[in-house]
């Protein structure tokens, strides 16, 4: 069965220090990957997503950056984080197919101070 | 770009009261997938509808396409407690990267027991 890693669950970082979330998928090959953005009592924000190895799609500008440099490993990053990137990263995969669920991490909750 | 819309955006009931939460989409949709997100956790996959006027059940929970694959509702019969959370919709759109999907802002269902 698959499974999806998402790492570390809570993170406080000062204003102004890098940033780097991991998120691993086991059980299957080729997944579709996202990174979401989720504000306190708000919706899914999608910043990044990847359907290969080196394929990001970025949908909103920002701090912020992806990197897919295996086939079931997606990172996010920032070389300097501001008050305004705090907030709840989930990562997800969905199968490559085009009418799939997506099935989410367990998320990290970010506080930028 | 497409948007997806969801209302209420909160909803309190008494246990044993019927609860539904309404998506509307800005563009007509491929298909549209439902998610709950208990408080504190990470979204999970209810179900996916396709079809125009598609309706699918799941014991106390009502899912509804509209004809024109633009709205979705999700209605509950005698809510528990154990409903508690936050129920989101996303929505597909005819000419989206096969994987991408737009959230609504969710509807947070709060059960008075």
């Amino acid at each position: 069965s698959q499974t999806i890693h998402q790492w570390p669950a809570t993170l406080v970082q000062p204003v102004g220090s890098p940033l780097s979330l991991e998120c691993t998928v086991e059980g299957t090959s080729n997944p579709n990957l996202y990174w979401y953005r989720q504000a306190a009592g708000r919706g899914l924000q999608l910043l990044f997503y990847s359907v290969g190895i080196g394929q990001i799609s970025s949908e909103v500008p920002q701090n912020l950056s992806a990197s897919r440099p295996q086939d079931r490993q997606f990172i996010l990053s920032s070389k300097k984080l501001l008050l305004s990137d705090s907030g709840f990263y989930l990562c997800a995969w969905s199968e490559s197919d085009y009418n799939t669920e997506a099935f989410f991490g367990q998320g990290t909750r970010l506080t930028v101070v | 770009g497409q948007q997806v819309m969801q209302i209420p955006q909160y909803q309190h009931v008494q246990e044993g009261e019927d609860f539904t939460t309404y998506c509307n989409s800005s563009t007509t949709l491929s298909n549209i997938q439902w998610y709950k997100q208990r408080p504190g956790g990470h979204p999970v996959f209810l179900i996916q509808l396709v079809k125009s006027g598609e309706v699918k059940k799941q014991k106390r929970l009502t899912f509804q396409f509209g004809e024109a694959k633009k709205n979705s509702s999700l209605h509950i019969t005698a809510t528990q407690t154990t409903d508690v959370g936050t129920y989101f919709c996303a929505g597909r759109s005819f000419n989206t990267n096969a994987g991408k999907s737009t959230f609504g802002d969710g509807t947070t269902l709060t059960v008075k027991p």
